[in-house]
């Protein structure tokens, strides 16, 4: 099956900072998303980017899916940027054998 | 807050009990998943409903029977698990390119 690889797999940032977490996948795939897991468990969706450049405030996030990786940019981190940060594909569409990464774990402090 | 219900929120069981796990979704998603998510390791895909019909089952243990009786309800039972079965177990839905999770219910089996 396809592998997701995520980078680096823990990360300390003092907040106002900025960083870049990146998932390589070892397929084409037509489904990739970005989600965060809060420190309760709570799994967001924060972007669907299969490829191309999307930005939602202080987060942005770039796939070329030609090189088979992506990146999640975090600018300006606040404490509640805090939590593990997920990498998800998929390669024939929908969800059905979805591939997640074992994660970033992101601590933000003050 | 997703839109995306799961009860209960925490369970603690015996290897000799039986307990059934719901989730629940009034967004209009025709697709309805369950997860596992151990520690150290990805979220595994364990089922996959799509219109009430099951879509996918990633060799999961007959001891987790799932069940949808309809599109916004999803079920897992549980009987007879193992110590090893204890995870976080997140239920999400989807339609189009968006999965959205629940909060998950955290089992612990004694």
């Amino acid at each position: 099956g396809i592998q997701v690889e995520q980078s680096p797999p823990d990360l300390i940032l003092q907040e106002g900072a900025n960083s870049t977490l990146r998932c390589n996948f070892s397929d084409s795939v037509n489904n990739l998303q970005w989600f965060h897991q809060n420190p309760w468990g709570q799994l967001i969706n924060l972007f669907y980017i299969p490829s191309g450049t999307k930005q939602n405030g202080r987060l942005s996030a770039t796939t070329v899916a030609t090189e088979r990786y992506s990146l999640l940019y975090i600018s300006s981190s606040q404490t509640t940027d805090s939590g593990v940060y997920f990498c998800a594909v998929e390669r024939s569409g929908g969800y059905q054998k979805v591939t997640f990464g074992i994660g970033t774990k992101l601590q933000v402090i003050p | 807050e997703t839109g995306v219900t799961q009860t209960p929120r925490h369970l603690v069981m015996g290897m000799t009990n039986k307990k059934s796990l719901k989730c629940e979704q009034h967004l209009g998603h025709n697709a309805m998943y369950w997860y596992k998510q151990s520690a150290k390791k990805p979220l595994e895909l364990m089922f996959v409903y799509n219109f009430k019909e099951q879509t996918e089952n990633n060799s999961v243990p007959s001891r987790f029977s799932p069940e949808c009786p309809n599109s916004s309800h999803l079920f897992l039972h549980l009987h007879t698990l193992q110590p090893e079965d204890s995870a976080l177990y997140l239920c999400a839905s989807s339609i189009a390119d968006t999965q959205y999770f629940g909060p998950g219910t955290r089992l612990t089996v004694l």
